[in-house]
């Protein structure tokens, strides 16, 4: 089974505008980690945001915010106000564990920000 | 910038030839990754080392060696690979104690002809 899945191979949206990316998740740790990555064309993956499961509150980070609902398994990343530079592919991934250092990554989602 | 560096960011080889790729990261970061990203598939991790020692090697084909002097540097070493080796090899470097987030470098761009 998919550890890390998201649906969206392709996203578009308008400048200035909110979109949000899907991810779910399938662990059985009750400890685990989520984060967001952003790849632009130049291959550097960019670390956006980071939710641990036992957080409160859904972690945000200037533009970004993590939409975290532990009882469905979704962990979604909502991006306000689209700027063309938000242009890129954008992957989520897992942690499992409270001391495992490997990531578990999804396949990603394109997203494309047009004037 | 990651503070992760990484080269070359290009590299074609034929399938008879050594070459390594570099990795140094100026993080202060005790663990370091390697990953390839081929087209339309997950990241794969390969090789975890935590302070130069090597903890996770993913079933990674023999081809690929990797090498930890220190915890600021890391090389794959690569020797006789094929085609389908071909794909984006990305490092990456993490500290425990912030939740393992893992800082990416750029990539190197590999072709095997």
């Amino acid at each position: 089974a998919q550890k890390i899945t998201q649906t969206q191979p392709g996203m578009f949206v308008q400048e200035k505008e909110a979109v949000t990316l899907d991810c779910t998740y399938d662990t059985s740790d009750p400890s685990y980690g989520l984060f967001w990555y952003k790849q632009p064309s130049s291959g550097e993956m960019i670390f956006l945001i980071y939710q641990g499961s036992y957080d409160q509150q859904n972690a945000t980070e200037g533009r970004y915010s993590l939409n975290f609902q532990k009882a469905r398994k979704s962990a979604n990343l909502v991006i306000s106000a689209s700027q063309l530079g938000d242009s890129a592919m954008y992957f989520c991934a897992m942690r499992e564990g409270p001391y495992s250092d490997k990531l578990i990554f999804g396949t990603g989602t394109r997203l494309q920000v047009f004037p | 910038e990651t503070g992760v560096t990484q080269t070359p960011r290009h590299l074609v080889m034929g399938m008879t030839n050594k070459k390594s790729l570099k990795c140094e990261q100026h993080l202060g970061h005790n663990a370091m990754y390697w990953y390839k990203q081929s087209a339309k598939k997950p990241l794969e991790l390969m090789f975890v080392y935590n302070f130069k020692e090597q903890t996770e090697n993913n079933s990674v084909p023999s081809r690929f060696s990797p090498e930890c002097p220190n915890s600021s540097h890391l090389f794959l070493h690569l020797h006789t690979l094929q085609p389908e080796d071909s794909a984006l090899y990305l490092c990456a470097s993490s500290q425990p104690d912030r939740n393992y987030e893992q800082y990416f470098g750029p990539g190197t761009r590999l072709t095997v002809t």
